[in-house]
């Protein structure tokens, strides 16, 4: 079965770091490139992130760019989100989620998502 | 880079068949066709409806289909059933390589 499951979230100050994890299982993890998505209490789904699936190559969101850092450790079946410099608008619950293989312009797995709260 | 455009909410009778729209630009849902379609019951985690314009992936039931004309990409959901009520949010691959959803549409089967 193949599972994606998210952690890392928590309450942090305006100005503070976090890193989320993205643990893989029931699937070959380097086949698939990584998407990070989040979404804001009351909103949308909005995209931040991916990683192809040897870690070589990423693109990001304009807000995400300078601020988040995506990455993987295929030895561990992790994915990574570094997110650093964070205002109240980042404020969401961030999923993970796969591509499915030989295609990478869609997702076909979700974790559950990791709550992010930016507040004083 | 600015959300695509679907109407916050639609909605249709049991067995009806409703027609989702997604409006974006040339630089995304015209340019390519990599659009992708997710369903999401609140609380869960999205499900991935179609891909690439009009591909089904196993599993996902014959009455959803998609299509795209110009900019603007379409998700038909056919013979309507109460589980199909949900959000749906359309996604497309943009010029700049990276993604953008759209604003989500709130389906309800009356």
């Amino acid at each position: 079965e193949v599972q994606l499951v998210e952690s890392g979230g928590g309450l942090i100050q305006p100005g503070g770091s976090l890193r989320l994890s993205c643990v893989a299982s029931g699937f070959t993890f380097t086949d698939s490139w990584i998407h990070w998505v989040r979404q804001a209490p009351g909103t949308g789904l909005v995209w931040v992130s991916r990683i192809i699936g040897d870690g070589s190559g990423a693109d990001y969101a304009d807000y995400a760019k300078g601020r988040f850092t995506i990455s993987r450790d295929n030895t561990k079946n992790t994915a990574y989100l570094q997110m650093n410099s964070l205002t109240a608008e980042d404020t969401a619950i961030y999923y993970c989620a796969k591509t499915p293989v030989g295609v990478a312009s869609a997702v076909d797995a979700w974790g559950q998502g990791t709550m992010v709260t930016v507040s004083s | 880079q600015s959300a695509l455009t679907q109407p916050a909410s639609v909605s249709g009778s049991p067995g009806q068949s409703i027609t989702l729209s997604c409006t974006g630009t040339s630089s995304d849902v015209g340019g390519y066709n990599h659009v992708s379609w997710y369903q999401h019951h609140p609380g869960k985690a999205p499900k991935l409806m179609i891909y690439d314009v009009t591909n089904r992936p196993s599993g996902v039931s014959h009455r959803f289909s998609g299509s795209k004309s110009g900019n603007t990409a379409s998700l038909t959901i056919s013979g309507l059933q109460p589980e199909d009520e949900a959000d749906y949010y359309c996604s497309s691959f943009t010029s700049r390589h990276t993604y953008v959803f759209g604003t989500g549409t709130k389906v309800t089967v009356l």
